[in-house]
């Protein structure tokens, strides 16, 4: 059966300092893999999705960068933290060519100081 | 802005009473998903809706779409204390590959 592991599940880090968000997936191949983020009490907005590897597409302009990798892995960055970066970081996956449901991980939640 | 929006944004009802969330839409949409938040937790798939149907029936849950006034529904029948989260309805749309989420209406089921 397929799984979606994302680490780290919180962290706190001060402005200016650098971030990685990892996010893996099992069990399957060639998903579409996506990076949602929310902030308290608020839907989710979508920041990157991937339909394979090295292929990024950006919704939104922001500190934020996003790497495919590998197949599977899925990673979110940013070289210099900003307070509005604070939120609830949701990585999810879907099967290839489709517009079906998504698979979520249990989130990160991150604090800037 | 969101494509979705749910009303009401907030639901408190009592245990074995029907709870009734609404989600409206604005661009061509080639189906239309609903899923549960628990607390601090990820997203869970609940059900789709595809564009040329209108309701829909999953256990406990009945979703309807009208496609004509972009809107959909989402009832909870006779609700439990373990109901109790957040509900979003997410939009596939013509041509995007990625969803777009609503808002959220988090639904408050007293035991």
């Amino acid at each position: 059966s397929q799984t979606i592991h994302q680490w780290p599940a919180t962290l706190v880090q001060p402005v200016g300092s650098p971030l990685s968000l990892e996010c893996t997936v099992e069990g399957t191949s060639n998903p579409n893999l996506y990076w949602y983020r929310q902030a308290a009490g608020r839907g989710l907005q979508l920041l990157f999705y991937s339909v394979g590897i090295g292929q990024i597409s950006s919704e939104v302009p922001q500190n934020l960068s996003a790497s495919r990798p590998q197949d599977r892995q899925f990673i979110l960055s940013s070289k210099k933290l900003l307070l509005s970066d604070s939120g609830f970081y949701l990585c999810a996956w879907s099967i290839s060519g489709s517009s079906g449901e998504l698979f979520f991980g249990e989130g990160s939640r991150l604090t800037v100081l | 802005s969101q494509q979705g929006e749910e009303d009401p944004q907030a639901l408190s009802i009592q245990e074995g009473e029907n709870a009734t969330m609404n989600c409206s839409y604005k661009t061509s949409i080639n189906n239309l998903q609903w899923y549960r938040q628990n607390s601090g937790r990820g997203l869970v798939h609940l059900i789709l809706i595809r564009s040329n149907e209108r309701e829909k029936h999953s256990g406990r849950l009945r979703v309807t779409l009208d496609t004509s006034k972009k809107s959909s529904s989402l009832l909870i029948t006779a609700s439990r204390a373990a109901d109790t989260a957040s509900y979003f309805c997410a939009t596939a749309g013509t041509g995007r590959r990625a969803l777009t989420f609503g808002s959220g209406t988090r639904l408050q089921v007293q035991p």
